[in-house]
């Protein structure tokens, strides 16, 4: 079946540390996405990427960053700057050369401070 | 830029009551709409999107919703309601741009509890 795969599912990180989060979809998407969810904020975009080896800055990416070498994966960094880093993180991804199709999403990870 | 609101944060309903959860957007042109759902710990699901054409949408689970662009809403509605939607429901809209839409904003979310 094709869909997007988020592990960890659950992540813990330190002080000062920085931690990856990983993304892979097999639908053959151009586009994805990266969203953090807080109680009561809806999901806010922290990155977004069209196509390989391009991304673009989101609402939020202060303290994170991403990379997009292949198609199919779009790992996140959340780095030591983001202060307040839990959250819950969905990815997702959407084909773009088909302007109706939705965002499909991943199952999420929920980061937490140790 | 576009913007999202739902007003109700919380909405509890009866089991086979019927429910309407209200969305508006402020976008200046005809927006890509969407409404999804997330059960808790879970991804999001798309219920139904609206681009073009019919303003009355029909999606997965018996749910509905349609585009008032006088009105700038685009409500959720389901005639009967069961247990298994308790859920969250997310509006969204994308601004139309070359090649469809690129970027989505979403909704604070609705809490659907439902009750027996």
């Amino acid at each position: 079946d094709g869909g997007i795969t988020q592990s960890p599912k659950y992540l813990f990180r330190k002080e000062g540390q920085n931690v990856t989060l990983s993304c892979e979809q097999n639908l053959n998407h151009d586009a994805m996405y990266w969203y953090r969810q807080d109680p009561g904020q809806g999901l806010r975009l922290i990155y977004y990427s069209q196509i390989v080896n391009d991304f673009q800055k989101g609402d939020i990416a202060e303290g994170y960053s991403v990379s997009r070498e292949k198609k199919e994966s779009f790992p996140l960094t959340v780095t030591s700057a983001q202060k307040n880093p839990t959250a819950f993180y969905l990815c997702a991804s959407r084909d773009s050369l088909n302007p109706n199709q939705p965002q499909h999403f991943g199952d999420g990870t929920r980061l937490s401070i140790l | 830029a576009q913007s999202v609101t739902q007003p109700d944060i919380h909405i509890t309903v009866s089991e086979g009551a019927s429910l309407e959860l209200r969305c508006n957007y402020s976008y200046g042109a005809t927006p890509y709409l969407f409404w999804y759902v997330q059960s808790p710990g879970q991804g999001l699901q798309l219920l139904l999107k609206y681009f073009s054409g019919d303003t009355l949408v029909q999606g997965i689970k018996g749910f509905e919703a349609e585009f008032k662009r006088s009105q700038s809403s685009f409500n959720l509605r389901k005639p009967s309601v069961h247990w298994s939607d308790a859920a969250e429901y997310f509006c969204a809209v994308g601004a139309r741009g070359s090649g469809g839409y690129q970027k989505v904003t979403f909704g604070t979310g609705t809490k659907l509890q439902v009750i027996p």
